[in-house]
């Protein structure tokens, strides 16, 4: 069974541009969390969606959102870049919500702000 | 809100030797508490879970953990390290809730030598 795929892999944008990036779960899985992981403050959690409908969020500003479709991919996108949004994104799928349910991460995304 | 503390962002031990990596969680109910691994490049990956059931966890690659209440503690040990273990390790922290957001410990970069 193939894992948890995120495209791209690696992102260099500029200042003021926005970008998306993508989440693959395993098949058969309908919860996403996106996560970003930087060297200052480790590990934050961004969102959490379930069923394309976006069950927790984090404390990120509006410039961050996400979405997930019917097929259980999701998106995010990140407006007016700035510096300190370098940072690798993981995404990590489940069966479902809750504890019970094994989270998969994906090898992240690293996105580079010049 | 819950919070992860893992102690020591650098750990070095000799091939062979004991590993301990220390985590410590509060929250005001027993949570559920992860241990995953994270390779250079890559995503991360889950090597144990404690869900209320035994209070000692063994999980992949030789781990285990022990739950303590009293000490509000879940630490990581494994008898006898590997060159292979050489990776950084996140503690983690799931609230007995329907959500799968995970809040992880700063981690801890473990060091192998020969």
């Amino acid at each position: 069974k193939a894992g948890v795929t995120q495209t791209p892999r690696y992102l260099i944008k500029t200042r003021g541009q926005q970008v998306t990036l993508s989440c693959s779960p395993i098949s058969g899985h309908r919860s996403v969390s996106w996560y970003q992981q930087t060297p200052g403050q480790g590990l934050q959690f961004l969102f959490e969606y379930f069923s394309e409908t976006q069950r927790n969020k984090g404390n990120f500003p509006g410039r961050f959102s996400g979405r997930q479709f019917s097929n259980s991919r999701s998106e995010m996108n990140v407006s007016t870049l700035e510096l300190g949004d370098s940072a690798l994104y993981l995404c990590a799928s489940s069966l479902g919500q809750g504890a019970q349910n094994e989270q998969y991460f994906g090898p992240g995304t690293r996105l580079t702000v010049t | 809100a819950q919070s992860v503390t893992q102690l020591g962002s650098h750990v070095s031990v000799s091939e062979g030797a004991l590993v301990l990596l220390r985590c410590n969680y509060s929250s005001s109910v027993p949570p559920y508490l992860f241990w995953y691994v994270q390779y250079p490049n890559q995503g991360l990956q889950l090597l144990l879970k404690y869900t209320s059931a035994a209070t000692l966890v063994k999980g992949i690659n030789g781990f285990e953990a022990e739950f303590k209440k009293s000490e509000t503690s879940f630490h990581l040990t494994k008898p006898s390290a590997h060159m292979s273990d050489a990776a950084e390790y996140f503690c983690a922290v799931l609230p007995n809730s329907g959500y799968s957001t995970l809040t992880f410990g700063k981690g801890t970069m473990l060091l192998v030598s020969p």
